[in-house]
């Protein structure tokens, strides 16, 4: 079955940067695009962007563009998320999902347990 | 920017119907899916392109379109389905995705 498991949670510093990891298994990873998800305390889920895991082909979202950075590793089956400039606004749980069309606006099929990233000085 | 709007909360009682709507003006042009959040565990796609089920979700879970007013329709509500629901669609011309800001349904 497919599965997306995330590393663990992160407490990071006002100005550093958080790389959260995503492994896929149960389907062939080069496949699908895997997207990234944020879901702030008492906010709504906002989407950052996406990978295609295969060809590392990426669209981010305008509001993250020049701070977020993906990428995909087909040998280990895993993508990763890397954010920069961490303020306290990016607290959040971080989700990645797979895309089950190429593009924009696939559904999610299957997604990440989440990952708690707190900034905190 | 573009918003997808829904109504923040849902109450019904169990064996009730509970009907989740989502607002858009570019509804009418991109598809809509339908996530289950549940505390501590990975979101759930319970519909996609506005009204296709996946086999792994009970039949109970449907989705339908009127305009530019897409719902969310659980007939036969379980206690297990408590839980935030969020729409998801893209601006009308599919350059990025957006979220509705969710609706808590409340089983009674």
């Amino acid at each position: 079955q497919v599965q997306l498991v995330q590393s663990g949670a992160e407490v990071k510093k006002p100005g550093a940067s958080v790389r959260v990891s995503c492994k896929a298994s149960g389907y062939t990873f080069s496949s699908n695009t895997i997207h990234w998800v944020r879901q702030a305390p008492g906010q709504r889920l906002e989407w950052m962007g996406w990978i295609n895991a295969g060809n590392g082909n990426t669209k981010y979202s305008q509001k993250f563009q020049g701070r977020v950075t993906f990428t995909s590793d087909t040998s280990a089956s895993t993508a990763y998320m890397e954010l920069s400039s961490l303020g306290s606004e990016d607290t959040a749980v971080y989700y990645c999902a797979r895309g089950f069309r190429p593009g924009t606006t696939s559904e999610l099929d299957y997604w990440g347990q989440g990952t708690l990233v707190t900034v905190s000085s | 920017s573009y918003e997808l709007t829904q109504a923040p909360s849902v109450s019904v009682s169990p064996g009730q119907t509970a009907r989740i709507n989502c607002s858009g003006d570019a509804l009418t042009k991109q598809y809509t899916h339908w996530y289950q959040l549940k505390p501590g565990q990975a979101p759930v796609m319970v519909i996609y392109k506005d009204n296709v089920r996946p086999s792994r979700i009970p039949e109970r879970f449907s989705g339908s379109i009127s305009g530019t007013t897409v719902t969310l329709t659980i007939s036969g509500v379980q206690a297990e389905d408590e839980a935030d629901y969020y729409c998801q669609s893209a601006d009308s011309t599919g350059t990025y995705t957006v979220f509705g800001g969710g609706t808590k349904l409340t089983v009674l």
